[in-house]
């Protein structure tokens, strides 16, 4: 099955710009969408098909994808944006499932 | 406003069964597929199940194929998963989400229903 690997953690200093990537075997070639999870609180989506914003949210927050990484780029970081955050795909091989990557812990310094 | 509201979650023994709901308001059900997700104390997430707009497709996580099902009431804009043959493992906040235009994300999250299975 398909297998999306994301660093445990990412550290960055308030208005900095953090990077948080995704690994997965030619994920350029998928749809990457990407969750950001606030303790207790339920995900919220925050960019599907690698790059697009839902309405609310941010441009601060932006995404790509090519060859074998996906990135979530979140520039001018602020406090609020500490949370964890998810990138998914959908694996159309036989399996036919949703896949998430483990999860990135974004802190704020 | 687009709600999704998880009922259903209890204490419950291995092997047992349970059946989780979500009901939907505030966007026209039947147009969008739907998702269980499910997320271990302290873990990540993990996807159960998928439906499409219609019930015709299902799709399931390899951990819950044969002992879970995913339905659907369109007239009563009603998800439901039935858990049968319940394992430790199965402990979670079993969250009920909305898929995006196509099947192959989620848009809109509920809050999610805790299901604890211990003897």
């Amino acid at each position: 099955s398909y297998v999306l690997t994301q660093p445990p953690s990412v550290s960055v200093a308030p208005g900095k710009t953090a990077r948080i990537t995704c690994g997965g075997n030619n994920i350029g070639s998928k749809s990457v969408h990407w969750y950001q999870q606030k303790p207790g609180q339920a995900p919220v989506l925050v960019i599907y098909y690698d790059s697009d914003r839902p309405s609310g949210i941010p441009e601060r927050f932006s995404g790509s994808n090519s060859g074998n990484t996906a990135t979530l780029t979140i520039s001018r970081v602020e406090a609020g944006d500490e949370a964890d955050y998810y990138c998914q795909v959908w694996d159309s091989s036989s399996d036919h499932q949703v896949v998430f990557g483990g999860g990135t812990k974004l802190t704020v310094l | 406003e687009v709600q999704l509201v998880e009922s259903g979650g209890v204490v419950v023994q291995p092997g047992g069964s349970l059946r989780l709901s979500c009901a939907a308001s505030g966007f026209t059900f039947d147009d969008y597929a739907m998702h269980w997700v499910r997320q271990a104390p302290g873990k990540g997430l993990e996807w159960v199940s998928l439906i499409s707009w219609d019930g015709g497709s299902t799709y399931y996580a390899d951990s819950v194929k044969g002992r879970f099902t995913i339905s659907r009431d369109n007239s009563k804009n009603s998800l439901y998963l039935q858990m049968n043959s319940l394992r430790a493992e199965d402990t979670a906040l079993y969250y009920c989400a909305k898929g995006g235009e196509d099947y192959y994300y989620m848009d809109v999250w509920g809050k999610g229903t805790t299901v604890t299975v211990s003897s």
